[in-house]
């Protein structure tokens, strides 16, 4: 199947801990997001990467960090996490060229618990 | 700050009827309009993209764009109890290289049988 991948699918961790989420996707896009979705479900943008080039939402704290080792991944790191941090993370990508351009496909989510 | 606004909700509208989505958005130059149902506790999932003004259709889902007036709609035919759920009106900002998409807080649409 085609599609945007996220592993894992829940993450309970304690503050202060190290995480990080990967991200795949098999669609042939060149550009991928990260969302963040809070409690009240308003969906967030931050960050996008495309050819290299990073767009960084300027609220996101700098605890995180996405790394992209390719073109089909975008993994997001978080450092020293918080309570505040519980959230479902998205995932995304689109092409930013051609007929069906920067529509965006999303991942199944990461819902992140910080106790 | 580029906003996209939504009403809440919750729309309730009975089965069989036309549910009618609005959206109005700051950013006078954006590009391209997109619609997403979310599913509780599910991923967003594309449904609609439209890029000029006037309306286009799919199946029983219509988007209307109208861009001097800075909104976006959409209507759904012949609403079933499967279409409840949040719709996201996403909009694409000017400006080369802008990519992101500024998604409103969604409308909550409940169909009753």
């Amino acid at each position: 199947d085609t599609a945007v991948s996220q592993t894992p699918k829940y993450l309970v961790t304690q503050m202060g801990n190290d995480k990080s989420i990967k991200c795949e996707q098999n669609l042939g896009h060149d550009t991928m997001y990260w969302y963040k979705q809070d409690s009240k479900k308003f969906l967030k943008i931050m960050f996008s990467y495309n050819n290299k080039e990073l767009i960084i939402n300027e609220t996101v704290p700098n605890r995180f960090s996405p790394k992209s080792p390719d073109k089909a991944h975008l993994n997001l790191h978080i450092n020293s996490l918080e309570l505040g941090d519980s959230a479902v993370y998205f995932c995304a990508s689109s092409q930013i060229a051609g007929r069906r351009s920067y529509e965006q496909y999303f991942g199944p989510g990461t819902r992140l618990t910080v106790t | 700050q580029k906003e996209v606004e939504q009403n809440s909700g919750p729309l309730s509208v009975p089965e069989g009827a036309i549910a009618s989505l609005n959206c109005t958005y700051s950013d006078r130059g954006s590009q391209s309009f997109f619609w997403y149902r979310q599913y509780s506790g599910k991923s967003p999932e594309l449904i609609m993209s439209i890029y000029s003004n006037g309306d286009k259709e799919d199946g029983r889902f219509t988007a209307q764009l109208n861009k001097a007036s800075q909104y976006v709609s959409l209507l759904i035919r012949d609403s079933q109890p499967s279409d409840s759920a949040t719709y996201l009106c996403a909009v694409r900002a000017s400006g080369a290289g802008s990519y992101q998409l500024t998604f409103g807080k969604g409308t909550k649409l409940s169909v009753i049988p």
